[in-house]
């Protein structure tokens, strides 16, 4: 089956410093990749999502580069700012449609100001 | 703001009582998900549907939980009787396209 796995958490960094959670996976299929965030007390919200090998997704400063070769996708962020403290899930879709999302276990990102 | 609307928030239950969730999905969107979401922050798949109709369910939902989406009334996820390790956070989320969007979740504490 699909998996997905990423940087063990928890990972604390202090204002202004770079972010790489790293996250790789593992399906048959084609599939679309998400990062995804959750801030405590509230359910997941989209990042941002990739559905084509090579392309690069972004939003609020975060980035990620789906590398079908190696197959990857890391979040990477150049100045983390202490909002950016939560919960980061790498995952993926193996179809269109109505297939179930497969999450990775989380990182947490506490960020010190 | 999440469009997804679930409630309850949270409920506690005794082990053996039932625990009923429910979900309204967003408007427009046709697959209705529910995950477990453990203390590790781990998902688990529970059940989806499309149109009323369930599309896929893992073993345990089928078993123990009964699991709803009718047309013009509310999605609903209930255990039958609950257990400790049901204690979790439900997440629902409905999807369109192959991106969820998900609720705040309803916690459940199983004493």
């Amino acid at each position: 089956g699909d998996s997905v796995t990423q940087t063990e958490g928890p990972v604390t960094l202090s204002e202004g410093t770079s972010l790489t959670v790293n996250c790789s996976y593992e399906t048959k299929q084609y599939p679309t990749l998400f990062w995804y965030v959750q801030y405590p007390g509230e359910g997941p919200q989209l990042l941002f999502k990739v559905p084509k090998a090579n392309e690069k997704g972004s939003n609020r400063g975060f980035e990620a580069t789906y590398n079908k070769e190696a197959t990857s996708f890391h979040l990477q962020k150049a100045s983390v700012q202490e909002s950016d403290s939560a919960v980061y899930y790498c995952a993926l879709s193996d179809r269109g449609g109505n297939e179930k999302i497969t999450f990775g276990a989380g990182t947490k990102l506490t960020i010190k100001p | 703001n999440s469009k997804v609307i679930q409630t309850p928030r949270y409920l506690v239950k005794g082990q053996g009582q039932k625990a009923k969730m429910r979900c309204i999905p967003e408007k427009g969107h046709p697959v209705v998900f529910w995950y477990q979401q453990n203390k590790n922050n781990e998902f688990k798949f529970l059940i989806n549907f499309q149109n009323q109709e369930v599309l896929q369910q893992i073993d345990m939902t089928e078993k123990r939980f009964s699991a709803e989406c009718p047309s013009n009334s509310p999605c609903s996820l209930e255990i039958q009787s609950s257990e400790a390790g049901d204690s979790a956070l439900y997440l629902c989320a409905s999807s369109l396209g192959n991106t969820l969007y998900f609720g705040e979740g309803s916690r459940l504490i199983v004493v």
